[in-house]
């Protein structure tokens, strides 16, 4: 029920900026509701990395940065890591059939 | 600290209860949900309950067969599968949500680790 779109993967070589994209709809992040993103290695619990479309959680770098805009939002990874590889995922909230969370599809970030 | 069990092997038709004990915060002050990832997939929502189990909600392909409850004076949070099919095979979460409403739009704020569900015959 993936009603978040998200590339597949985006690549960057180490030192350099990536951003990957969440869209969505008028029943979710049209509807004003707040996007979240997560960072997710195989094997580990996701992490929350963004609330709130722009905030960092306790603990995660500045080199993380997010905003939202009309149906769409995005992550910023600046200065790229070896270990920010990994899934990320926006979430949002749709409010067809009652209301539900919903997640993007889901982006591989891999570092070059 | 979300600590999921209850997983494992089953058969196709057959049922499942999977649990997640909560620790180090105030349960029933807390919306929960579960979330599985089937593999070689994204993030799947699965279902929510509000802080007094008195609100739920479920993936539209999921209803009627998954049940998912509470019990706060046990800190548990429980997901009742029934009548599985291979494609409920997957890892299942259950995350911490943002408050005692889980219509707020809030993040999943703290996850567990997962417990695996594999549906075979």
């Amino acid at each position: 029920q993936s009603v978040l779109t998200q590339p597949p993967s985006v690549s960057g070589a180490p030192g350099q900026r990536v951003t990957i994209s969440c869209t969505g709809s008028s029943s979710n992040i049209g509807a004003g509701y707040d996007v979240h993103w997560y960072q997710h290695l195989p094997g580990t619990a996701p992490r929350l990395l963004i609330f709130g479309n722009s905030n960092r959680p306790s603990g995660v770098p500045d080199r993380f940065s997010a905003s939202r805009s009309d149906t769409s939002a995005s992550l910023a990874i600046t200065g790229l890591q070896a270990e920010d590889e990994a899934h990320y995922y926006c979430q949002s909230y749709d409010n067809r059939l009652g209301g539900f969370v919903v997640f993007g599809t889901g982006t591989e970030v891999i570092v070059l | 600290e979300l600590v999921e069990s209850g997983g494992g092997l089953v058969q196709p038709g057959r049922s499942l209860r999977l649990s997640c004990a909560a620790s180090g915060f105030s349960f029933e002050d807390y919306a929960m949900h579960w979330v599985r990832q089937a593999p070689g997939k994204g993030l799947e929502f699965v279902s929510s309950i509000n802080w007094n189990g008195g609100d739920t909600d479920y993936a539209d392909s999921l209803k009627g067969r998954f049940t998912i409850s509470r019990d706060n004076a046990k800190n548990s949070l429980y997901l009742q599968m029934n009548s599985l099919r291979p494609e409920d095979m997957a890892l299942y979460y259950c995350g911490k949500g943002w408050g005692i409403d889980s219509h707020n739009g809030g993040p999943i704020d703290f996850w567990g680790r997962g417990t695996l569900v594999t549906v075979s015959s």
